[in-house]
């Protein structure tokens, strides 16, 4: 069936950049997400990439979509304080019954050391 | 920007009480989302629905029922409220396929 798979924790210092990593087994998926979460707050999110693009860019988060290897990953550049928290990686399911169902990985908690 | 709200975000309930979460959404959204989140198992499904009145079982229906009556508003009930069931729940609310999902701020409920 369907997974995505995610390390459950990242640990960096302020100022280094974060990649968080997701591999997910669904080939035929359209969308793929990445949302974040901060303590006590529901999923804000972060930006997603369409299956036939291999890279995104916004300001400081890129992601890069490695199709083939069904591996997706998040950059944040400049990793401050304030991007400590949970982040998912989430990917959509192409079956017909299911539409709009996406499946997400258990996340990736995120800590941001002075 | 989307809004989704959930009825509360603290709840405490006794074991064997009839629980409604409620979730409602303003952006005319398609399909609407329950979840639980648990440490170290993510995010599950428990049911969604993708319109009135329509409902399907997620990942882990069990000892849990919802309700659609009207577009915004999607209802989360769980019927004989037992300890297993002290969680984070999430609602989320989407336009169609393919579309991201919009959460709501969660309900931490927990069951004595």
């Amino acid at each position: 069936g369907e997974d995505v798979e995610q390390s459950l924790f990242l640990s960096v210092r302020e100022g280094d950049s974060s990649v968080i990593n997701c591999t997910y087994t669904d080939s035929s998926s359209t969308y793929l997400y990445w949302y974040k979460q901060e303590p006590g707050a529901g999923l804000q999110l972060l930006t997603y990439i369409f299956s036939n693009m291999d890279m995104k860019q916004d300001q400081r988060l890129t992601v890069l979509l490695n199709k083939k290897d069904k591996h997706l990953s998040l950059r944040i550049a400049d990793t401050q304080t304030g991007d400590s928290a949970i982040y998912f990686c989430a990917e959509s399911m192409e079956d017909g019954g299911s539409q709009g169902n996406l499946i997400f990985g258990k996340g990736t908690k995120l800590s941001v050391k002075p | 920007d989307v809004k989704v709200t959930q009825s509360s975000r603290y709840l405490v309930k006794r074991t064997g009480e009839k629980v409604f979460l409620e979730c409602v959404q303003d952006m005319d959204h398609e399909n609407m989302f329950w979840y639980r989140q648990d440490p170290g198992l993510g995010l599950r499904l428990i049911y969604f629905s993708y319109d009135v009145k329509m409902k399907e079982k997620g990942d882990i229906p069990e000892g849990y029922s919802v309700s659609r009556e009207k577009k915004e508003r999607f209802s989360l009930i769980l019927e004989s409220a037992s300890t297993n069931q002290t969680s984070m729940y999430l609602c989320a609310s989407s336009l169609g396929t393919y579309n991201e999902q919009f959460f709501g701020p969660g309900t931490r409920l927990t069951v004595l």
